[in-house]
């Protein structure tokens, strides 16, 4: 069974660029036709769709995020990142990465990050 | 952008009675719907995809259905494990966009 582990730093000052790192075990992330995608949640609201990577490296983003996001995909280390540039407070979320063969079937546990100075 | 709507906000019933939870497109998605659960302090977990597809592992009082622009989730006999938030979640192919319902909270009267 896959699984998906979130990491990086919990807390990002304002302005600053929020960078997390999730670990895939159980499979390879090179295989399949698996997109590998980071979600996000703000405390007591909903879900929001950042973006995704293929293992070609091909990407797509959420237009409201996208000049500010980068999605990069290491398959020898079996991880994809996320780069999230400029944040704000407005950012401070818990952030998931998840495997999506259509839809999203593997969750990490998910990464709180706080944006304060 | 697809907007997803899903009502109520908030379902209070009781074990043992039936959920009906509704989620509405602004514009046909076709059957491509997923629904979640997400408990407080997990991440979510799929429960239907392509609107009536069970994922692994779903117990059969769950079920899903619709297509276009209504879909709809059905508990037939809530279980206490089954308070929690649910969403409603489309996929779009071209341009690739990913969009998730305000969600339905489903507690315990």
């Amino acid at each position: 069974q896959v699984q998906l582990q979130e990491s990086g730093p919990g807390l990002v000052k304002p302005s600053q660029t929020l960078s997390l790192t999730c670990t895939v075990s159980g499979g390879s992330i090179s295989s399949g036709s698996y997109y590998w995608s980071w979600i996000r949640q703000p405390a007591g609201k909903g879900l929001e769709w950042i973006g995704r990577i293929y293992t070609s490296g091909s990407t797509s983003y959420n237009p409201s995020l996208k000049s500010r996001v980068t999605i990069s995909i290491d398959t020898s280390k079996n991880q994809f990142s996320l780069k999230l540039t400029s944040v704000t407070a407005a950012d401070t979320a818990v952030y998931y990465c998840a495997s999506q063969l259509g839809y999203f079937d593997y969750w990490g546990q998910g990464a709180l990050v706080t944006v304060s100075s | 952008e697809i907007v997803l709507t899903q009502s109520p906000a908030t379902l209070s019933l009781s074990p043992g009675e039936r959920a009906t939870l509704s989620c509405r497109a602004s514009q046909s998605i076709s059957n491509y719907l997923a629904w979640y659960q997400q408990k407080p302090g997990q991440a979510p977990r799929l429960l239907f995809y392509d609107a009536s597809n069970r994922a692994t592992g779903i117990p059969a009082r769950f079920s899903g259905s619709g297509s276009g622009t209504d879909f709809t989730l059905t508990i037939s006999s809530l279980e206490p494990e089954d308070f929690a938030v649910y969403y409603c979640q489309q996929r779009t192919n071209w341009p690739p966009m990913i969009t998730f319902g305000p969600g339905t909270k489903v507690d315990i009267k």
